[in-house]
């Protein structure tokens, strides 16, 4: 286990809804990457926010935000859902933002669209 | 525009033989690439990091290779064992250290 944990596990939604998806990082660990990974396909990056601000994106719309806490737990809000938003999403926590630095993921939450 | 291609037909080998996994990529210039390991509705496993200055890397019974003028990475399981079925993910770096790129993807099945 890497001490990294998400919730919930798994989540049902409609088209056009709203959801909230959360990740404790690893103690000691102040960097957290957020990645949506279809069936089939490799994890794509969301985003990643360290120390409480976002540094750097991925190609993904405006609705995928996030924000990280002075604790620098994590979470990935998505506005106005569409079917293609199905997939396993993957919050990975590093002791820094430098990509040499080893991330540790969580199990993810498996959001199915409907 | 970048790509990174890993072979997406499942490969099935025998417990003890050698398991290589490829991971090829064009349009990139990765500082490093990195493999991982993931299960079934599980997230990825970090297994081994090289940089674009290694040849090779190994830990205990994994190898990993990296051409940068092939622009290609191999990944070798010795002595493979059932335990070692799962899917494995080569990553690269894409431009800004925050970003890892994946691949789909290459899932090993080992039999006895």
């Amino acid at each position: 286990e890497t001490g990294v944990t998400q919730s919930p596990t798994h989540l049902i939604k409609t088209r056009g809804q709203q959801v909230t998806l959360r990740c404790s990082s690893q103690s000691g660990h102040n960097t957290v990457s957020w990645y949506q990974q279809a069936l089939g396909q490799g994890p794509q990056f969301i985003f990643q926010y360290y120390r409480e601000e976002k540094n750097g994106r991925g190609n993904f719309p405006p609705r995928f935000s996030g924000l990280q806490f002075p604790n620098y737990s994590s979470e990935l809000n998505v506005n106005a859902l569409e079917l293609d938003d199905s997939a396993l999403y993957l919050c990975a926590s590093s002791s820094s933002p430098g990509g040499t630095d080893t991330q540790y993921f969580g199990p993810g939450t498996r959001l199915t669209v409907l | 525009s970048q790509k990174i291609e890993q072979n997406s037909e499942a490969l099935n080998i025998q417990e003890g033989k050698t398991a290589t996994l490829t991971c090829n990529y064009t349009n990139y210039s990765p500082a490093y690439l990195q493999w991982y390991r993931q299960d079934p509705g599980r997230g990825p496993v970090f297994l081994l990091l090289i940089r674009e200055n290694e040849k090779e890397k190994r830990k205990e019974r994994l190898k990993v290779t990296f051409d940068t003028t092939l622009k290609q990475s191999l990944f070798h399981i010795t002595a493979s064992q059932p335990a070692d079925s799962a899917t494995y993910l080569c990553a690269l770096e894409a431009g800004t250290a925050s970003k890892l790129t994946f691949g789909t993807g290459t899932r090993l099945q080992v039999t006895l």
